[in-house]
């Protein structure tokens, strides 16, 4: 079945150390999106990006890296910079540049808690 | 720019009663209208969405939501809900403005709580 994979579930990271969530996807979608939340704030967007090789900041992109080497995965890093890091991290992807049109598929999600 | 309100953070009910969760939007031009749900610990799933025609959208699970331009609205319905509707529910609209980089703009959510 398509769907996106996010790794791992939860993780937890030591103050001071950068961590990587990964997000795969067999859906062959174009456009590929980085979300935190946060309880009573929904969902922000961090980083998104809609073709390989490209990617654009979000609204809280500070603290915060990605890369799109491949259509298939979008990995993000948060870095040491990133103050207040512990949330429920979410990837997400669509069909090419009629995205709004279709709406998103979401992974599972990556619980982070900062230790 | 397009904002997206939902006016009720959290809603409890009794099992097999209707609810309504209610959406508002900020733009009267033409838009796209995304209802999601979130399960606890789970990723969003697409319950309906509203592109055009008919304002009266039906989705998965038994939900069914109303497109009002006039009133810029879109506001979620269920006519008996039950306890494993219990979730996290979020409005979300297509940003016209955007051009090129559209993507979509999210309320903060509505939690349903569905009590036996």
């Amino acid at each position: 079945d398509g769907g996106i994979t996010q790794s791992p579930k939860y993780l937890f990271r030591k103050e001071g150390q950068n961590v990587t969530l990964s997000c795969e996807q067999n859906l062959n979608h174009d456009a590929m999106y980085w979300y935190r939340q946060d309880p009573g704030q929904g969902l922000r967007l961090i980083y998104y990006s809609q073709i390989v090789n490209d990617f654009q900041k979000g609204d809280i992109a500070e603290g915060y890296s990605v890369s799109r080497e491949k259509k298939e995965s979008f990995p993000l890093t948060v870095t040491s910079a990133q103050k207040n890091p512990t949330a429920f991290y979410l990837c997400a992807s669509s069909i090419g540049t009629d995205s709004w049109r279709y709406g998103y598929t979401f992974g599972s999600g990556t619980r982070l808690t900062v230790v | 720019a397009q904002s997206v309100t939902q006016l009720d953070s959290q809603v409890p009910v009794f099992e097999e009663a209707p609810v309504e969760l209610r959406c508002n939007y900020s733009s009267s031009v033409s838009v796209y209208l995304f209802w999601y749900v979130q399960y606890p610990n789970q990723g969003l799933q697409l319950l309906l969405k509203y592109l055009s025609g008919s304002t009266l959208v039906k989705g998965i699970n038994g939900f069914e939501a109303e497109f009002n331009k006039s009133q810029t609205s879109f506001h979620l319905r269920k006519p008996s809900v039950h306890i494993s509707d219990t979730a996290e529910y979020f409005c979300a609209v297509s940003d016209p403005n955007a051009g090129n980089n559209r993507k979509l703009i999210w309320g903060l959510g509505t939690s349903l709580a569905v009590n036996p």
